[in-house]
């Protein structure tokens, strides 16, 4: 079983929808909670954060941690083409070793 | 500000040649992180240092690579002799313990190194 999972894709959407993106953890120990954004030939971009079970709103973007459910989820409002871009979803456990581990990523097609 | 800064962006060598990648962290920042990213394996650490000094580096493929960090604004990621399978993305990220304390844990990318060994 991988550390962290993603369903990898692609997840198609029509402009102007909610796209969903989904990432499952394994190790319970994990504590931060991060969803990056990868544009192709492009580095991670960090886009949303989040330490505590619930929501977390920044602008379009919607983060969601079910620590009991090892889950954490990622929604777009109102996406746009410029949003089609592979989503990495990263875990960090916090405890001496901060490095990512990163699920392999879910890219989203925004169809104009 | 400045980010996170690699170079050389692109390199390509050949089989057997010794390859040096070169990081310079976010002014502030006293963690570093190398990964490296591929189509069959992801985006996966190699090695992070905390305060320059290496803190894990169970990522390392093997002996040929080795990494680097002199001082709190630059760290390097040699390897040699290189080989065709080490062809990869190579990304520097940094993060401040500052702001971990504050409850921020965030880490910010560079550009990455695009290596080619033929």
């Amino acid at each position: 079983q991988k550390e962290v999972e993603q369903n990898s894709g692609p997840l198609s959407v029509p402009e102007g929808a909610i796209a969903s993106l989904n990432c499952t953890y394994s190790d319970r120990v994990s504590q931060s909670f991060f969803w990056y954004r990868q544009y192709s030939g492009k580095s991670p971009e960090l886009i949303m954060s989040i330490y505590s079970n619930g929501d977390k709103e920044d602008g379009r973007f919607t983060a969601q941690l079910n620590k009991a459910s090892q889950y954490v989820s990622l929604l777009i409002r109102d996406s746009q083409p410029s949003d089609s871009a592979t989503y990495l979803c990263a875990v960090s456990k916090d405890t001496g070793r901060r490095a990512l581990t990163f699920g392999s990523g879910t890219r989203l097609q925004v169809q104009p | 500000d400045a980010g996170v800064i690699q170079s050389p962006r692109h390199e390509v060598t050949e089989m057997g040649q010794e390859v040096t990648l070169r990081c310079k962290p976010i002014s502030g920042h006293n963690s570093l992180f190398w990964y490296r990213q591929t189509m069959m394996r992801g985006l996966e650490l190699l090695i992070y240092f905390n305060n320059n000094v290496p803190i894990d580096d169970s990522g390392m493929p093997e002996d040929r690579f080795s990494a680097k960090m002199p001082n709190a604004s630059f760290s390097t990621l040699k390897i040699q002799p290189s080989e065709p399978r080490d062809s990869a993305v190579y990304f520097c990220a940094s993060s401040s313990d500052r702001a971990q304390l504050a409850g921020h844990n965030e880490q910010f990318f560079g550009p990455g190194t695009r290596l080619t060994v033929l």
